[in-house]
């Protein structure tokens, strides 16, 4: 068990819907990061965020936003969903921008 | 974007056997990381290299990073079953960027 909990664990909706993930960081983590994988493109980096604040972004649509609240907690906002959207997401946390990373077990998003 | 391409994409073998993980680049990296993940699970990591021609062992897995610290390899002695998964090599800054992967399956 790396600590971070991810829910839900499967998620199925239709095209052009609006899905949010969740994301909790191990105790005491403030870096929360967001990846996507997929068996074509593989995994691949979102958005890094860190205390609360954007830290770095990648190849992330802009259908796609994320925020940190105050408690830490992470969510990922999915909207006009498509069905290449579909892909397992991951949350990892860790204690800052350089430590190592811990992941959630993912979220498997199936669009129908 | 720094590619990281890993060699072989799958990989199948009969428990007991021996095999080797490439993961190559044409850029020099401070560091690398190697993870394993598992069906439904996320990555988890098994090892960070740091220093250009540094081993690792890790039970029955040994992790070389070259002498550039543009590549880095994976062997594992003797595969059991309980070695199946996915292994990714990884360069870690303020976010991973993973390697393409490879498959492992290991059959008893």
């Amino acid at each position: 068990d790396s600590g971070v909990t991810q829910t839900p664990k499967h998620l199925i909706t239709a095209t052009g819907q609006r899905v949010t993930l969740r994301c909790s960081p191990r105790s005491g983590d403030l870096s929360v990061y967001w990846y996507q994988q997929s068996l074509d493109q593989g995994l691949q980096f979102l958005i890094h965020y860190y205390n609360g604040e954007e830290r770095a972004k990648g190849n992330i649509l802009e259908r796609f936003s994320a925020q940190q609240f105050p408690d830490l907690h992470s969510e990922l906002n999915l909207s006009s969903l498509e069905l290449g959207d579909s892909a397992l997401y991951f949350c990892a946390s860790s204690e800052g921008p350089d430590s190592v990373e811990h992941f959630g077990d993912g979220t498997r998003l199936s669009i129908l | 974007t720094q590619l990281l391409e890993q060699s072989p994409q799958f990989l199948s073998i009969q428990e007991g056997e021996n095999l080797t993980v490439y993961c190559n680049s044409s850029s020099v990296f401070s560091s690398l990381q190697w993870y394993r993940q598992e069906p439904g699970e996320g990555p988890v990591l098994l090892v960070t290299v740091v220093t250009g021609g540094e081993v690792k062992k890790l039970k029955r897995l040994t992790f070389q990073f070259g002498d550039a610290r543009k590549d880095s390899s994976l062997h594992i002695t003797a595969a059991q079953p309980g070695d199946t998964g996915l292994y990714l090599c990884a360069r870690h800054t303020d976010k991973l960027i993973f390697g393409t992967g490879t498959r492992l399956q290991v059959f008893p």
